[in-house]
């Protein structure tokens, strides 16, 4: 099993750029998540999703959009990207988000300059 | 507000050595805790999960404790390998179904040979 796949690892944008980082499970997992983790901080959630067609927002969500058409996939849409949104991101599944562990992926890193 | 502090922020232990990390929380209402560990680069890996009612828990050489009382975890690590080197996140879960994760910002551990 591959686990939760994160593409791209590594992206630099220019300020105002649009793009999409993916995030994909071959677990059937139903609870998708979004997090950002950023130096001298615990990781915070952008968006999540308890199953397909549900999508919910977290801590910090403003600046992103995500959908979840499939149980596998989860895309985080940076739609005007900003210097403040340079971060690690990860994306993690879970069983039910409740009492199971989180999967997470191995991350992206963006920069936005 | 709910908050996840752990101490100490930073360690450096030599090889075959033990250490125990903390962990105080202010997270209400209580779900569980977590700890993961988090090498350099990569994504977290869940180490262990508690519940209100668990007080201590076994993953090999991690222990992890839980003191719903005084809202305390530890984490303790025996023997420690080169392999340990990594940041250890307290994770506390709050709220029902759509409850979320508050995470800690970490220590980061170096095992020295």
């Amino acid at each position: 099993n591959a686990g939760v796949t994160q593409t791209p690892k590594f992206q630099v944008l220019k300020t105002g750029q649009s793009m999409t980082l993916q995030c994909a499970q071959d677990m059937n997992h139903e609870y998708m998540s979004w997090y950002r983790q950023d130096p001298g901080m615990g990781l915070r959630l952008i968006h999540y999703s308890v199953g397909a067609g549900i999508t919910d927002q977290g801590e910090v969500p403003n600046g992103y959009n995500v959908s979840r058409s499939t149980t596998e996939d989860f895309p985080l849409r940076l739609l005007s990207a900003a210097p403040s949104q340079t971060s690690v991101y990860f994306c993690a599944s879970s069983y039910n988000g409740v009492n199971y562990g989180y999967t997470f992926g191995s991350g992206t890193r963006l920069t936005v300059v | 507000k709910n908050q996840v502090e752990q101490s100490p922020q930073s360690l450096i232990i030599l090889e075959g050595k033990n250490c125990t990390l903390q962990c105080n929380y202010t997270v209400s209402p209580f779900s569980n805790l977590r700890w993961y560990k988090q090498d350099t680069g990569r994504g977290p890996v869940s180490l262990t999960i508690m519940t209100f009612s668990e007080n201590t828990k076994s993953n090999g050489r991690y222990t992890a404790t839980l003191d719903a009382d005084t809202k305390q975890s530890s984490l303790h690590i025996t023997a420690s390998q080169l392999s340990d080197s990594a940041s250890y996140i307290c994770v506390v879960r709050y709220g029902g179904s759509q409850g979320n994760l508050i995470f800690g910002k970490g220590t980061k551990l170096s095992v020295k040979p």
